[in-house]
């Protein structure tokens, strides 16, 4: 099955406390991307990247570090979280044919810091 | 800077009405929108995606139109019913640096 999968959904944790959240797909997606998504802010795009070793900053990328170092996998480190961290993350993929193509999501990682 | 506005922020029609959500977006240089819908507490899901050179797309009761001069998108959706109860959101793909920018959603409720 075609999918985007997230690990953990769900997560409490303290300030400073380093954490890594991994994102995997299966569909030999080229374009990878992470998203926040906040009460009356939307979706707001952290870091995105269109192939192996190619990372790019989003809206949001402040407290954030990304690596794509293969092509299913795109993790997401929080080195030191704050609260204003605390959020709905969101990972999704598609092919890069230079046009876009249809993103497909993950279920989601809630991120509690406190 | 592309900004991308949706209305209205929320909306709630009786079962069986058409109607139609709204997407606007300031930098016409876009390689795609992209219309998803959202349950509560859940990921995403795409409905439609038009590319840049197309005026609109279709599936089954939903139609998507896309105007990229004047920065316009409409959903269509036909005859409504409890089950398209969601967020529906739309998104752009920047040409100039392939950033995706979100609109902040409608939130639609069908009342039966």
């Amino acid at each position: 099955e075609a999918q985007v999968t997230q690990n953990p959904r769900y997560l409490i944790t303290v300030t400073g406390k380093k954490l890594t959240v991994t994102c995997s797909q299966n569909m030999n997606h080229e374009y990878m991307s992470w998203y926040r998504q906040d009460p009356g802010l939307g979706l707001r795009q952290i870091y995105y990247s269109m192939n192996v070793e190619v990372t790019d900053k989003g809206d949001v990328p402040e407290g954030y570090k990304v690596s794509r170092k293969e092509k299913r996998n795109f993790p997401l480190i929080l080195e030191s979280p704050s609260p204003n961290q605390t959020s709905l993350y969101f990972c999704a993929s598609s092919l890069f044919t230079g046009r876009g193509e249809t993103q497909y999501f993950g279920p989601g990682t809630r991120l509690l810091v406190l | 800077k592309q900004e991308v506005t949706q209305i209205p922020a929320a909306l709630s029609v009786p079962e069986g009405e058409n109607l139609v959500l709204n997407c606007s977006f300031t930098d016409s240089a876009i390689y795609n929108l992209q219309w998803f819908r959202q349950d509560p507490g859940k990921g995403l899901t795409s409905l439609l995606l038009i590319q840049s050179s197309q005026r609109e797309q279709t599936s089954g009761r939903l139609n998507a139109s896309l105007d990229k001069s004047s920065g316009r998108s409409t959903l269509y959706i036909a005859a409504s019913q409890p089950g398209d109860s969601a967020t529906y959101l739309c998104a752009v793909k920047r040409h100039r640096d392939d950033k995706i920018i979100f609109g902040k959603g409608t939130r639609l409720h069908i009342l039966p």
